[in-house]
């Protein structure tokens, strides 16, 4: 199946700095990327719609200002946590629909985020 | 309204047991459903995808659609104790193959 690559997989970094996560797409190319965020015990929520060539489209409460997001080729996608706080601390995971597999989805391995 | 409402469980069988999973959801133009397994700290791995009407099935697993009544459910027969995840039952809807998914139902199988 189709592979995506998400890195890093774990990071801590300090209040007020800010994180760049990567999500590529290794054997195909992706024109959009999803971003999702996903605290404990809780369901992936959808935070933006990642798309190669022009700006992502954001969810309903999610600052388009704090979660930046670059698409800037057909196979990688950047999510970057500006001025993180504790309160960004969660799992952010990337996925990628294939063309060459119907609707299906391929996720990244997803990135544990701690700010301290 | 949430768009893919699942129970939270936790839903909890003996080993070998058939373990049923349930999801609704809100979009009735919705055309591709799917059932996740995630385990704790991990992403979530594809186990089902279902478009049509029916039952579907794939070894220990059989998903179930009906689009007249907005919903798709999730069998898992001879449960093993490795089955003890979280089951999430994933939408697409919108534009872009929007995935959207529901809180997940936990499921724990016990020996």
């Amino acid at each position: 199946g189709a592979v995506v690559s998400q890195h890093p997989s774990r990071v801590i970094c300090k209040s007020g700095t800010s994180v760049k996560i990567e999500c590529r797409s290794l054997d195909f190319q992706a024109t959009t990327m999803f971003w999702y965020r996903q605290f404990p015990k809780q369901s992936l929520m959808l935070m933006a719609t990642s798309n190669e060539g022009s700006k992502a489209t954001y969810e309903q409460g999610v600052e388009k200002d704090k979660f930046l997001i670059n698409h800037a080729s057909l196979t990688l996608s950047t999510l970057t946590v500006t001025s993180a706080h504790p309160e960004d601390s969660s799992f952010y995971i990337c996925s990628a629909p294939s063309t060459s597999h119907g609707t299906e989805a391929f996720f990244g391995q997803g990135t544990r985020l701690t700010v301290v | 309204q949430k768009e893919v409402e699942q129970n939270s469980g936790p839903l909890s069988v003996p080993e070998g047991a058939i373990a049923s999973l349930n999801c609704t959801y809100s979009d009735r133009g919705s055309q591709s459903f799917f059932w996740y397994r995630q385990y704790s700290g991990k992403s979530p791995e594809l186990i089902m995808s279902i478009y049509s009407n029916g039952d579907k099935e794939d070894g220990r697993f059989t998903a179930q659609l009906n689009k007249a009544s907005q919903y798709v459910s999730l069998l898992i027969r001879d449960s093993q104790p490795s089955d003890s995840a979280t089951y999430l039952c994933a939408v697409i809807s919108g534009g872009y193959n929007k995935l959207i998914f529901g809180a997940g139902t936990r499921l724990a199988v016990h020996p």
